[in-house]
């Protein structure tokens, strides 16, 4: 069965300071990853997606992530946050085509404060 | 822009009580889903339907009914609430071709007394 971790519950930092945001997975087949933003009071929004090509994807609001498959990780980056970017942050997997008879699957969330 | 309306932010309801949680979208998505966010636990997906009258058991089905009666409409039911059903419901819709973009409404925050 296909599981997410995300490895950080909570991560301050300061505004134009760089970001990491962990996120490992677990498949026994390929599988397609999505990031995901939820702003307070505000439902989720897709951030950024791997479906196949080149491992890194980059995304909205300058944000990007790097597919490794060797480690299965995919790590979302940004080089400086602003304010702006405080929010939940999910990663999510599925496993091949989600299409009918398929869904997401969440990790429990990174939330991001950025303080200046 | 997609939209995906859920009838109502917050609910205050007593134990025991039926509640129904209504979702709404307007972009002719096949697919439509039901997942409840606990802090520190994420998102649990409770049911998901991929086609009129059909559904599917995500995780955490036990307690939950769903309702596809509609292509736009996904309601999501609760028998008989009880207190750890104290939750915010999110409601998210989607092509079957596009593989995990989902797309969210603003969430049904539930409060079972």
């Amino acid at each position: 069965a296909q599981s997410v971790t995300q490895l950080d519950s909570q991560v301050p930092v300061f505004e134009e300071a760089p970001v990491e945001l962990r996120c490992n997975y677990s498949s026994s087949v390929s599988v397609y990853l999505f990031w995901y933003v939820q702003y307070p009071n505000q439902g989720l929004q897709l951030l950024l997606k791997y479906l196949s090509g080149s491992t890194l994807v980059k995304g909205i609001n300058g944000f990007e992530a790097e597919f490794n498959k060797s480690q299965t990780s995919f790590h979302l980056r940004k080089p400086s946050v602003h304010i702006s970017d405080t929010a939940e942050y999910f990663c999510a997997v599925s496993e091949g085509q989600a299409g009918a008879g398929t869904a997401l699957i969440f990790g429990k969330g990174t939330t991001l404060s950025v303080s200046s | 822009d997609v939209k995906v309306t859920q009838s109502s932010r917050y609910l205050v309801k007593r134990t025991g009580e039926k509640v129904f949680l209504e979702c709404v979208q307007d972009m002719d998505h096949e697919n439509m889903f039901w997942y409840r966010q606990d802090p520190g636990l994420g998102l649990r997906l409770i049911y998901f339907s991929y086609d009129v009258k059909m559904k599917e058991k995500g995780d955490i089905p036990e307690g939950y009914s769903v309702s596809r009666e509609k292509k736009e409409r996904f309601s999501l039911i609760l028998e008989s609430a009880s207190t750890n059903q104290t939750s915010m419901y999110l409601c998210a819709s989607s092509f079957s071709n596009q593989a995990g973009e989902l797309f969210f409404g603003e969430g049904s925050r539930l409060t079972v007394l």
